[in-house]
């Protein structure tokens, strides 16, 4: 079946520093990826839509300049933390469309605590 | 109001037991909707579709009222293996993004 590869899947980083994390799909093309971020003990909050080749919608209250979307091509996107600070520490999930159906495959998810 | 509400439980029964969880979604013009179920510290992983129309799939039996706008979900003869987090979710928008409920915990008991 369709897989996304997320990496890494862990990383801890220092306050101020940015962060890149990548989604692969390995075997289809996404033409638009989701980036999810979860809390613990809270469900996954739609952060942004990701299309090939333009720019990303973002979720309201979603700062576009601090998490940077990148989806260049049909198998790639990233999410970039820029200047991360400790408040950012959480679960980063990707996921794609998988056909024209109603198939969703996730990425195994990125724990990113800033310390 | 939430777009997706569930009950957050926990719900904790025994081997054997039956089970139902509850959503209600928002948005009437929702198109598709889902139950996923999250392990700890895992990603979300699709359990079923949700149809008008039921559907069943061994152990589990999802239903669809659109008309309340509600999403039931039905697990008989409940197995230790099935204690995680059960996600309602639902598809809406051009795009068709996942919206996520806040999720139910089911821990089963032996």
């Amino acid at each position: 079946g369709a897989v996304v590869s997320q990496h890494p899947s862990r990383v801890i980083c220092k306050s101020g520093t940015s962060v890149k994390i990548e989604c692969r799909s390995l075997d289809f093309q996404a033409t638009t990826m989701f980036w999810y971020r979860q809390f613990p003990k809270k469900s996954l909050m739609l952060m942004a839509t990701s299309n090939e080749g333009s720019k990303a919608t973002y979720e309201q209250g979603v700062e576009k300049d601090k998490f940077l979307i990148n989806h260049a091509s049909l198998t790639l996107s990233t999410l970039t933390v820029t200047s991360a600070h400790p408040e950012d520490s959480s679960f980063y999930i990707c996921s794609a469309r998988t056909g024209g159906g109603d198939g969703y495959t996730f990425g195994s998810g990125t724990r990113l605590t800033v310390v | 109001r939430k777009e997706v509400e569930q009950d957050p439980g926990p719900f904790n029964v025994p081997e054997g037991a039956t089970v139902a969880f509850n959503c209600t979604y928002s948005n009437s013009a929702s198109q598709s909707f889902f139950w996923y179920r999250q392990d700890c510290r895992k990603e979300p992983k699709l359990l079923m579709s949700v149809y008008s129309s039921g559907n069943e799939d061994g152990r589990f039996t999802a239903q669809l009222n659109r008309a309340s706008q509600y999403i039931s979900l039905l697990i008989r003869d409940s197995k230790l293996s099935d204690s995680a987090t059960y996600l309602c979710v639902v598809a809406s928008g051009s795009a068709r993004q996942l919206t996520f409920g806040s999720g139910t915990q089911l821990t089963v008991l032996p």
